[in-house]
């Protein structure tokens, strides 16, 4: 069963700080790795999307990481602001050659930045 | 460009009412999919769209009908509600681009969500 996993649950950090967030995945066969910003209230915001080939790829202070060997992936947030505050989630591609998207996603990392 | 919207935003029905989820894009895709989302739980597809006319099932279809009868609209449709149909409801589109190893990726644009209540 094609699974994602974030950690942590949840995160309170103060602004200026710099954090990181996991997420393991157990999809199979991989396309691509997402990362989306929710803000409360709205829906989700694609922030990056990464293939088996890509291992870093970045958006401003948003730095993601794939690790496709050990099915792992990081969100690391660089200097936080409070609009930062969100949930982050994790959603990981299958390889399809049918309809849909095939998308599995994470429960979401919700992450708080406080002054 | 509006993106995607999704009307209404809240909602409350009482058991056994019907109701339609209105979602529109205005940025041509062929893309679209209806999504749920429940507390401490991803996102779950209910319906997909690849294209006007044509309508599949995701994960969690059961409760629910869709139509696609443009490229703008996808309308989602709860014939009979249920308590366990409460949920936050996100609709979303896509265009696939065929990356270097020809696979396609999609970028998905979602809507605001329409929060629902089932009483």
């Amino acid at each position: 069963k094609n699974q994602v996993e974030q950690s942590p649950q949840s995160l309170i950090i103060l602004e200026g700080k710099n954090c990181t967030l996991q997420c393991n995945y157990t999809v199979s066969p991989f396309s691509n790795l997402r990362w989306y910003k929710q803000d409360t209230g709205r829906g989700p915001v694609s922030l990056t999307i990464m293939t088996f080939s890509e291992n870093t790829k970045s958006n401003g202070r948003y730095t993601a990481t794939l690790d496709a060997d050990t099915k792992q992936s990081s969100l690391h947030i660089t200097a936080s602001q409070l609009s930062d505050s969100a949930s982050y989630i994790c959603v990981v591609r299958a390889s399809s050659t049918g309809g849909g998207n095939k998308l599995t996603f994470g429960t979401g990392t919700q992450l708080k930045v406080e002054l | 460009n509006a993106g995607v919207t999704q009307t209404p935003k809240f909602r409350i029905l009482k058991i056994g009412q019907s109701m339609t989820l209105q979602c529109t894009q205005d940025m041509n895709h062929n893309y679209m999919y209806w999504y749920r989302q429940d507390p401490g739980m991803g996102l779950k597809l209910i319906y997909y769209s690849v294209g006007a006319g044509i309508t599949d099932k995701g994960e969690v279809p059961n409760g629910y009908n869709v139509s696609r009868s443009t490229t703008e609209d996808f309308p989602l449709r709860l014939e009979l509600a249920a308590p366990s149909q409460t949920s936050v409801y996100f609709c979303a589109s896509s265009y696939s681009i065929l990356e270097q190893h020809t696979r396609p990726s999609e970028k998905l644009f979602f809507g605001s969500g329409t929060q629902l209540s089932v009483l």
